[in-house]
């Protein structure tokens, strides 16, 4: 079955403690992207890579860190955790770029104390 | 830089009511446009997109069309569900290949 998994689903952390969310994609996607959703907000990319060894900042990087050393990875890196990094997050891969039709992972809830 | 504005909500319609859901964007160049859905607890799904000036999309009964002249791609349904309860995202993608959604609308359609 074609899909974008994550892991953990769930996660609460405290401020500090380094994490990563795991991204995994079994369509051979090139272009893979992370997004967080806040309410009143919608989604807002945080990078993106559209390749192995690719990546470029969206909207909100700051306080994040990613890397694509396979295709089908795409973790995502919070080094020094703080409370407004509490969100949901979603990992999206799409076949050559951004301008295709992107499949959306489960989502992490992520909280941050 | 680019930005995309959709109606605010929540929208609550009684079922087989017709649905308009707005969107306008701000952009250079030709972006593509889409639509998504996120049903509750899940992740977003493609409902429909739209890559040049006056395309149509359409999916399940939903519409949109690409209207450069005003910038928008406003969302519509002529008779809706109650299955059609979702949070409906308007995206573009603009030509660096980013991706920027809508803040979305959040739908309640009662039987």
């Amino acid at each position: 079955e074609a899909q974008v998994t994550q892991n953990p689903r769930y996660l609460i952390t405290v401020t500090g403690k380094k994490l990563t969310v795991t991204c995994s994609q079994n369509m051979n996607h090139e272009y893979m992207s992370w997004y967080r959703q806040d309410p009143g907000l919608g989604l807002r990319q945080i990078y993106y890579s559209m390749n192995v060894e690719v990546t470029d900042k969206g909207d909100v990087p700051e306080g994040y860190k990613v890397s694509r050393k396979e295709k089908r990875n795409f973790p995502l890196i919070l080094e020094s955790p703080s409370p407004n990094q509490t969100s949901l997050y979603f990992c999206a891969s799409t076949l050559t770029s951004g301008r295709n039709e992107q499949f959306f992972g489960p989502g992490t809830r992520l909280t941050v104390l | 830089g680019n930005s995309v504005t959709q109606m605010e909500g929540p929208v609550t319609l009684s079922e087989e009511a017709f649905l308009t859901i707005n969107c306008t964007y701000t952009a250079t160049g030709y972006p593509s446009l889409f639509w998504y859905v996120q049903y509750p607890g899940e992740g977003l799904q493609l409902l429909l997109k739209a890559t040049k000036a006056d395309d149509k999309g359409s999916n399940k009964g939903f519409e949109a069309t690409y209207r450069k002249e005003t910038t928008s791609f406003h969302l519509e349904k002529g008779s809706v569900q109650v299955s059609d309860s979702a949070v409906y995202f308007c995206a573009l993608s603009d030509t660096y290949d980013k991706v920027i959604f809508g803040p979305g609308t959040s739908l309640s359609v009662i039987p």
